[in-house]
């Protein structure tokens, strides 16, 4: 069983449709970060989120850190073909180390 | 240019052949990471490296050393590869000034296919 459930593992849709991924886990951590990976490279940071309920914007990107500090979601609107992409979540276990989800993979069509 | 580089990008090797892989980085980061990806599995940590002298095991360091000669470099041998080791694997790096976050920086990957 892994730390992190990120559903959908797989997304497919339209351009300009709007869509949420989630992560998820039992345990409580203190912050959690999402990547985007777009193909043939390596992820890039998008966020960290610290507070339960947070909530932080990145253009049409929206992330939420739950309550408990248990999951978080990740809500795009209007996508567009160049948010295609593995979109990860990621904690820090302590002893500085982060383990990741295995990814929402996502393809928006033209 | 890339902060975080890896050479070869692509690599073709046979089983029971020696490989590695390099690393470096131009961030000024202290902490070093590999880290190797497989469908379904996402990212899993190899080894990991706070400082020159400091090396610690990963959750699946077994076939892998490694060695950090310079606070910019860090590097990955595969002594005697085998096909199950086929995967992409990425370097990262990480400031310890927001060392409670831990957010990673990552290189471009190698693709590596042992036949």
């Amino acid at each position: 069983t892994q730390l992190l459930e990120q559903s959908p593992q797989f997304l497919s849709i339209q351009e300009g449709e709007n869509l949420t991924v989630y992560c998820n886990s039992s345990s409580v951590f203190s912050s959690l970060q999402w990547y985007r990976q777009e193909p043939g490279e390596g992820p890039v940071l998008l966020v960290t989120v610290v507070t339960g309920g947070e909530v932080k914007k990145l253009k049409r990107l929206t992330f939420q850190f739950g309550d408990a500090r248990k999951d978080s979601s990740l809500h795009i609107t209007a996508a567009q073909p160049g948010d295609t992409g593995l979109y990860l979540c990621a904690v820090n276990t302590g002893g500085f180390k982060t383990i990741f989800g295995a990814g929402t993979r996502l393809f928006v069509k033209a | 240019d890339a902060d975080v580089t890896q050479t070869p990008r692509n690599r073709i090797t046979k089983t029971g052949k020696r490989i590695m892989l390099e690393c470096s980085q131009t961030k000024g980061h202290d902490r070093m990471y590999w880290y190797r990806q497989d469908p379904g599995l996402g990212l899993r940590l190899i080894y990991y490296s706070f400082d020159v002298k400091d090396i610690n095991k990963g959750e699946i360091s077994d076939g892998y050393s490694v060695s950090r000669q310079a606070q910019a470099k860090f590097s990955l041998s595969l002594e005697s590869a085998i096909p199950n080791q086929t995967a992409l694997y990425f370097c990262a790096t990480s400031d310890h000034d927001r060392g409670l976050y831990n957010e990673q920086f990552f290189g471009p990957g190698t693709r590596l296919t042992v036949l």
